[in-house]
This record gives C-alpha cells, structure tokens and sequence, in this order.
C-alpha cells in the first residue's frame, strides 16, 4: 500500500527566504511521486514528478524536489520565495499500476512581504 | 482547449435534491477520477473508471452514482443532497500508463 505523509500543514515564509514543504511517502514498490499545488479557487496543477530516471526534479515556477530513498522523503525546495507561491501544496504517490494514486493531507503556504 | 472540464462551476442546492456534474477530458486518457475536497483541503478519491469500467469505488454513500457513458466523459449524479455534501468535486483523468493525473477546475457544490 503507498501513502504519504506531510509534515505542516501550515509554512510561512518571507519573500526571498527558502522555501522548504515536507513530504515522506510510504509504498512497497518504487513509486512515482508527485507535487500538485492548488491556487486559491482553482484545481490542481502538477509542479513536478518523480519517476526514477534522476533523484533531484525540477517543476515549473523554479520549485524542484529531491527524491531519497535513504529518507523516503520526496521534499520540495524553492530557493527564493515569491508573494505568488502563496498556495496550498500537495504531495501524491502513484504505485506502478497507475490507477491508485494517493494524495497528502495538503501544506498551505504564506508568503510574508 | 481545456483538457478536463466539468459542469458546472458553482452548484447552490436545497437538501433533499438531485443533481449532477459532468466532466469531460479531450486528452485521449483511458483512466478518470472523481475527488472530493473538504473545507480542510483534503484530497478524497471517490471513484476511477478505466475505459468507462469502475476501478475503484472507495467507502462513499450509495446516493453517489457515477456513470462513464464513454471514455472521454464521466459524470456524477447525487441523490438526496445532505448539507455534508457540500464541498468541491474535482474531475480527473490519467493515462493508463502516465501516472500523471490532470485535473479540471473543481465545482463548488454547496448544499443549504
């Protein structure tokens, strides 16, 4: 069975400060690995995914995130944070069947001026 | 073009009504979900179908009835609407090997 776990539901940053979004996953096969983030009033959209072909992921809107399997943690980074980033973000794992697809409880991030 | 697009948006009901939102995926994938997000943010997978078959029907009140006349559309029917139903119901679909799930824009039920 897979699953992932975020920790924090709530981050806040600074503008320009790291921005760092926890997330452990759990599954018996290798999984695929996933980070939605989801705008206030709108649905999800993908930022990156992990499918094995290289352990550090690079997404849109310069977020990237490292997959380890040492740690089974799939953390997403962003170097400098801007007042757009403001979202809710969500880790998800797929297993290698592609139907089940796991989503985590969510992190809402706030973007401090 | 949007890929996955369902109706409609925004839903006020009374208690006690039916209603149905459909969805749509023009991206050619065999696989589409229902998910259910609560006030929380959480993320609940309600239903899959693969090639308009059900994959996978997860604890949810019998009242939900999803129905895939093809490939491309699955719709959702509610019967007797309870005010615990509202909430936003987000369309999805993947291909059956992609393991990436594409979203539609949600649609904010809220029952009163």
């Amino acid at each position: 069975a897979q699953s992932v776990t975020q920790l924090g539901s709530h981050v806040s940053v600074s503008e320009g400060a790291l921005v760092l979004l926890r997330c452990n996953y759990s599954s018996s096969v290798p999984p695929y690995l996933f980070w939605y983030v989801q705008y206030p009033n709108q649905g999800l959209q993908l930022l990156l995914k992990y499918t094995s072909a290289a352990t550090l992921v690079k997404g849109i809107n310069g977020f990237e995130a490292e997959f380890k399997k040492s740690e089974t943690s799939f953390h997403l980074t962003k170097p400098s944070a801007h007042m757009s980033d403001a979202a809710e973000y969500f880790c998800a794992v797929s297993g290698e069947a592609g139907n089940q697809f796991y989503f985590g409880t969510g992190t809402s991030l706030t973007v401090i001026p | 073009d949007t890929a996955v697009s369902q109706t409609p948006k925004y839903l006020v009901t009374q208690m006690g009504n039916d209603k149905s939102i459909k969805c749509e995926q023009n991206l050619g994938h065999d696989t589409m979900y229902w998910y259910k997000q609560d006030s929380k943010k959480f993320l609940k997978i309600m239903f899959s179908y693969n090639n308009k078959e059900l994959i996978i029907n997860e604890t949810v009140p019998n009242r939900f009835s999803p129905k895939s006349p093809d490939k491309a559309h699955l719709n959702l029917h509610i019967n007797s609407l309870e005010l615990g139903d509202s909430a936003v119901y987000f369309c999805a679909s993947s291909p059956q090997s992609g393991n990436t799930i594409y979203f539609g824009e949600g649609s904010w039920l809220t029952v009163v």
